[in-house]
């Protein structure tokens, strides 16, 4: 069962660079999520879809854009990329209603030099 | 901010009985209790939830009190995978972020 698949693992970029960090479920869940996790410290929301053709801000919003493609893929785009930007980036999918458990992929790592 | 409190760390041996604590002593009647766990370099793993009555999956057990106060998460019979950090999470069923706190480092000893 390949659940939730991030792509790519692992990327170095340069500041000011863009780039995309794509995300897919085959689970027909309707809702998906990124996140962030930084050292030390837990996990953040930066966006999440609750459904196909909806996206609304989590806590941590800034310097991202997302894009629910379709039911299945959920991108995150860093337009121009800062060294604070930094992170282990986490994309989850949910069915959607209450108390649904969110499944997570294995994430990207992300390094801006 | 996390709701919750756990221990930083807990060591169990193989074979054993896991059993970790959390208190959410601010929970609210509308609040769910999730576990999940995160090993190293994965993404966290959903384990189980649990709204107040004791709930049972073919990963673990979740023992919540009567108050609602506290649980306990309970892997049965403990094997060198399950070392992981295991968190406890306290959502609102309207929510749609899991707050993920420190965690417990679990520690499964041969």
């Amino acid at each position: 069962n390949a659940g939730v698949t991030q792509t790519p693992k692992f990327q170095v970029l340069k500041t000011g660079q863009s780039m995309t960090l794509q995300c897919a479920q085959d689970m027909n869940h309707n809702s998906m999520y990124w996140y962030r996790q930084d050292p030390g410290m837990g996990l953040r929301l930066i966006y999440y879809s609750a459904s196909e053709g909806t996206t609304d801000k989590g806590e941590v919003p800034n310097g991202y854009n997302v894009s629910r493609l379709n039911k299945r893929e959920f991108s995150l785009r860093l337009e121009s990329a800062a060294p604070s930007q930094t992170s282990v980036y986490f994309c989850a999918s949910s069915r959607q209603g209450n108390n649904q458990p969110q499944h997570f992929g294995d994430g990207t790592r992300l390094s801006i030099l | 901010d996390a709701k919750t409190t756990q221990p930083p760390s807990m060591d169990c041996a193989e074979g054993r009985a896991a059993n970790l604590p959390c208190n959410h002593s601010t929970i609210s009647g509308n609040e769910y209790v999730y576990w999940y766990r995160q090993i190293h370099s994965q993404g966290p793993q959903y384990i189980i939830h649990g709204l107040k009555n004791n709930e049972t999956n073919e990963m673990a057990s979740l023992i919540i009190t009567e108050d609602r106060k506290s649980s306990t998460l309970i892997l049965p019979h403990a094997t060198l995978r399950d070392t992981a950090v295991y968190y406890c999470i306290v959502r609102d069923q309207g929510a749609q972020k899991l707050v993920f706190g420190q965690g417990t480092r679990l520690t499964i000893n041969p």
